[in-house]
């Protein structure tokens, strides 16, 4: 059974940084890619960053390049997005997603067909 | 990047009724879209993928249909879990992944 349970998040100055965790069960992020989207106070949302499956390639929104950064640690199943710099902007619901596409072992197909499992969900706000 | 665009945001139906949510992307996508459910503080759930593909443990109620750049997510007859916000998402161009700006879907 698929479970990715969220922590980290809280209030944060602007200009500070946070690190936000996700930590999977019931699957290995070795074999799919995973995402951050994000949900501001009563807005829609807004895919934050993706690495892939092999952990080889990471891509992340405008909105955050430079500041923010996906990572992993397959050791422990865990996923990771380190912000920095942050924005009053910024503030919102983070939530981790996986991938469902499944890739085969070795591909360097970068494909994505939704987003089957989501975290609960953690708020990070911004604000002095 | 691609806009997807929902309309309308939001539909007023009755319980039993059927309900008619659209979108449109800005440019031809395929059938490189999901529809996704969400309720207040929780999550989204994917309810379709590849346009018109069911995810696991989603009802037959809800059905997808649509390719290249108009698609349409029916409920046939609501149910009262299923008063929601609903997202579309592309992925046919990507990164980034984009997704419209919902349809709430309430209780008349």
């Amino acid at each position: 059974q698929v479970h990715l349970v969220q922590s980290g998040g809280g209030v944060v100055q602007p200009g500070g940084s946070l690190r936000l965790s996700c930590a999977a069960s019931g699957f290995s992020l070795g074999g799919y890619g995973m995402h951050w989207v994000r949900q501001a106070p009563g807005k829609g949302l807004e895919w934050v960053a993706v690495i892939s499956y092999d952990g080889r390639d990471e891509n992340h929104a405008d909105s955050v390049k430079g500041r923010f950064i996906i990572s992993r640690d397959t050791s422990n199943n865990t996923l990771f997005l380190q912000m920095n710099s942050l924005r009053p902007e910024d503030t919102a619901v983070y939530f981790c997603a996986k991938d469902r596409f499944t890739p085969k072992v070795g591909s360097r197909v970068r494909t994505t067909t939704g987003f089957d499992y989501w975290g609960q969900g953690t708020l990070v706000t911004v604000s002095s | 990047e691609i806009v997807m665009t929902q309309s309308p945001a939001t539909l007023s139906v009755s319980p039993g009724e059927r309900a008619t949510l659209s979108c449109r992307a800005s440019q031809y996508i395929r059938d490189n879209l999901a529809w996704y459910q969400q309720k207040p503080g929780q999550a989204p759930r994917l309810l379709i993928y590849g346009a018109s593909t069911r995810a696991t443990g989603i009802p037959a109620r809800f059905s997808g249909s649509g390719s290249g750049t108009d698609f349409t997510l029916t409920i046939s007859s609501l149910e009262s879990e299923d008063f929601a916000l609903y997202y579309c998402q592309q992925y046919n161009k990507w990164p980034p992944v984009t997704f419209g700006q919902g349809t709430k879907v309430e209780m008349k």
